[in-house]
């Protein structure tokens, strides 16, 4: 199965930017999709096709990907950012793969 | 607006089956297919499966082949996933997810508020 790799947790002060990693082989090869799950909530989709921000999402947040990493960015971090985010990929063999997810904190 | 709406939270005894469904709304059920994702207490999200609304195809994590089984009723717009067999470690909170129609591919957007299912002897 194809592995993707995250930080399990990060923390941030309000108005920093928060940089959100997930490792796979040769991910940039790959579409990377990203995910904000709040408790008690549905997992809410972020970004899509690596970079495309969903109608909805603000601009605070972008992303990439390329060689073995993909990024998701969150800039001017606000409480509400509180959440664990999670990538998302699919492996060639068919099944869906999450990262494990990384937990941001707002200080 | 586009909506998937599931069904209540279980309680089941190891060997035994549950039934979640996931009710849609908002856009033409069959141009999109479902996947079901799982979440257990303390671990990250688990694919499981996806389904055509379109044809009924299906694809299944390797995981979960032969003990969960996934149907849809095109005059109700519904989907459901049906897990045999419980275990203890199947305790989770189980998701339905908006995805592509044609292939077990993209993106899942948007996902319903998810139906715990809590294996208990």
């Amino acid at each position: 199965s194809y592995v993707l790799t995250q930080t399990p947790s990060l923390s941030v002060a309000p108005g920093q930017t928060a940089t959100i990693t997930c490792g796979g082989d040769n991910i940039g090869g790959k579409s990377v999709h990203w995910y904000q799950h709040k408790p008690g909530q549905a997992p809410r989709l972020v970004v899509y096709d690596d970079l495309v921000r969903p109608s909805g999402i603000p601009g605070r947040i972008s992303a990439s990907n390329s060689g073995n990493t993909a990024t998701l960015s969150i800039s001017a971090v606000e409480a509400g950012d509180e959440a664990a985010y999670f990538c998302q990929v699919w492996d060639l063999s068919g099944p869906a793969e999450f990262g494990g997810g990384t937990i941001l904190t707002v200080l | 607006q586009v909506q998937l709406v599931q069904s209540e939270a279980e309680v089941k005894k190891p060997g035994a089956s549950v039934k979640v469904a996931c009710r849609t709304s908002g856009y033409p059920f069959i141009n999109f297919g479902i996947s079901w994702v799982r979440q257990a207490p303390g671990q990250g999200l688990e694919w499981m499966g996806w389904i055509s609304a379109y044809d009924g195809d299906r694809h299944f994590a390797q995981n979960f082949q032969g003990r969960v089984s996934l149907t849809t009723d095109t005059s109700t717009n519904t989907s459901y996933m049906e897990l045999k067999n419980l275990r203890s470690d199947d305790s989770a909170v189980y998701y339905c997810a908006r995805g592509r129609s044609g292939a077990p591919t993209g993106w899942f957007d948007p996902w319903g508020q998810g139906t715990l299912v809590t294996v208990s002897s």
